[in-house]
């Protein structure tokens, strides 16, 4: 089964510093793009970065471009979420997830369970 | 535009047909997905590439596109199906860019 387990949210004062990590199992990590998402408290649902398979395309939000750094490393299974300078609006639930399709249309599938971020003094 | 809109709330009674719309220009290039996000859960794919079903998915979920607008369709629903709905989109080509709809809120009465 297509596992994938978010961890590293916590509680962080604006302008901090924190990284975020998902492990994936059960299926070829390396061969799937994957994506970091997010959704405010009582909001909706907003892409956040992406990763091509090689990490040479990282596309990100306009919200967190220069601030966020999305990374990953195939040989563990391993995607990460660098954010830096972190302001109240970030704070959310934070999802990653698997990129399914083609250049036809894209999806995430699966989702994580999620880390909550908290941006707060 | 790369905006996609939906309807904040549908109401429907337990074995009727509920209908979720998502406008947006992009629409006719791209194809669109449905996530359903029930409380206090992750979100999961119910329809993808507009029509199709994942495997698991019962068969009273159904998408449809026509347009600008793409629609959920939920046939005989449940009341397991209450949950918050959202479409999506996205261009990897060019200028980069997922979008997703604000989401509605499926309430079965």
């Amino acid at each position: 089964e297509v596992h994938l387990v978010e961890s590293g949210g916590g509680l962080v004062q604006p302008g901090g510093s924190l990284r975020l990590s998902c492990a994936g199992s059960g299926f070829i990590f390396k061969n799937f793009a994957m994506n970091w998402l997010r959704q405010a408290p009582g909001k909706g649902l907003e892409w956040v970065a992406g990763i091509s398979v090689e990490s040479d395309a990282t596309p990100y939000a306009t919200s967190v471009k220069g601030r966020f750094v999305i990374s990953r490393d195939n040989s563990k299974n391993a995607l990460f979420l660098e954010m830096s300078n972190l302001r109240v609006d970030d704070t959310a639930t934070y999802y990653c997830g698997r990129v399914r399709g083609d250049r036809t249309g894209v999806y995430v599938d699966p989702w994580g369970q999620g880390t909550p971020v908290i941006v707060s003094s | 535009s790369s905006e996609l809109t939906q309807p904040p709330s549908v109401s429907v009674t337990p074995g009727e047909t509920a209908r979720i719309t998502c406008s947006g220009d992009a629409l006719p290039k791209q194809y669109a997905v449905w996530y359903q996000q029930k409380a206090g859960q992750a979100p999961t794919l119910v329809i993808y590439k507009d029509t199709e079903r994942p495997t698991g998915i019962p068969e009273r979920f159904s998408g449809s596109s026509s347009g600008t607008t793409v629609t959920l369709t939920i046939s005989g629903v449940q009341a397991e199906d209450e949950a918050d709905y959202y479409c999506q989109s996205a261009d990897i080509s060019g200028t980069y860019f997922w979008v997703f709809g604000g989401g509605t809120r499926l309430t079965v009465l």
